[in-house]
């Protein structure tokens, strides 16, 4: 069965430093999609990343970078030099294509705060 | 803005009541999902359907139902509202694949439902 976990509950940091969120996914299927959605106070979802399971390779926009490796089963998501701005509850998850669903199974969140 | 409207924003309900609850997907998108976001479940898949028809199903109770109509929008019907359902529906929507693959869902702000 599918599953995802984000350890992490809940972490507070001080502005300007690196944060890891740490997502760890199971599934016995070759093909799969691993997403992470940022959920602001404010409520709504928010599309950050998409990535199949064939591309490993690493990926940075901006401040963000994320980080896969099929090997553990992992999909760490990484901030440097937070800003208040990106505090939010931030979501791993993950899609299979099985049987024509593309649903999402989504780990429990991480809520982020990141003080002035 | 992800393009996905949900109405209406908020709704406070009774206890034995049915509710109807409203998603445009976003222009183009063939998919529509919905997920009920509550303290205790975290973000739960409920339902997905494609171009008018019902691709998969999650832990949608039987009280619960939906449908996509032609023109694709996509209604949430909810009845015999008990206080447990009360919670932040999401309307997802994804150009759609067939299954082929997991596209990248885009989330509407949500519908927060009370259920006094």
């Amino acid at each position: 069965a599918q599953k995802v976990t984000q350890a992490q509950t809940e972490i507070s940091v001080v502005e300007k430093e690196d944060v890891t969120l740490d997502c760890v996914y199971e599934t016995r299927d070759t093909t799969y999609y691993l997403f992470w959605y940022k959920q602001p106070p404010s409520g709504e979802l928010v599309f950050l990343i998409r990535r199949n399971s064939f591309d490993e390779q690493n990926e940075i926009s901006g401040r963000y970078s994320w980080n896969f490796q099929k090997s553990t089963s992992s999909f760490n998501f990484t901030i440097t030099a937070s800003q208040v701005v990106d505090s939010a509850v931030y979501f791993c998850a993950l899609g299979e294509s099985q049987g024509g669903s593309e649903k999402l199974v989504f780990g429990k969140g991480m809520k982020l705060t990141v003080n002035p | 803005d992800s393009g996905v409207t949900q109405t209406p924003k908020h709704l406070i309900t009774a206890t034995g009541q049915r509710v109807t609850l409203r998603c445009s997907p976003r222009s183009g998108d063939l998919s529509v999902y919905w997920y009920q976001q509550s303290l205790d479940q975290g973000l739960q898949f409920l339902i997905q359907y494609y171009n008018g028809e019902e691709r998969a199903k999650g832990n949608i109770l039987e009280r619960f139902s939906a449908q996509q109509f032609p023109d694709l929008h996509s209604e949430l019907n909810l009845s015999s509202l008990e206080l447990g359902d009360s919670a932040l529906y999401f309307c997802a929507s994804s150009v759609g694949s067939g299954g082929a693959s997991t596209d990248t869902q885009y989330f509407g702000p949500g519908t927060r439902l009370t259920v006094l």
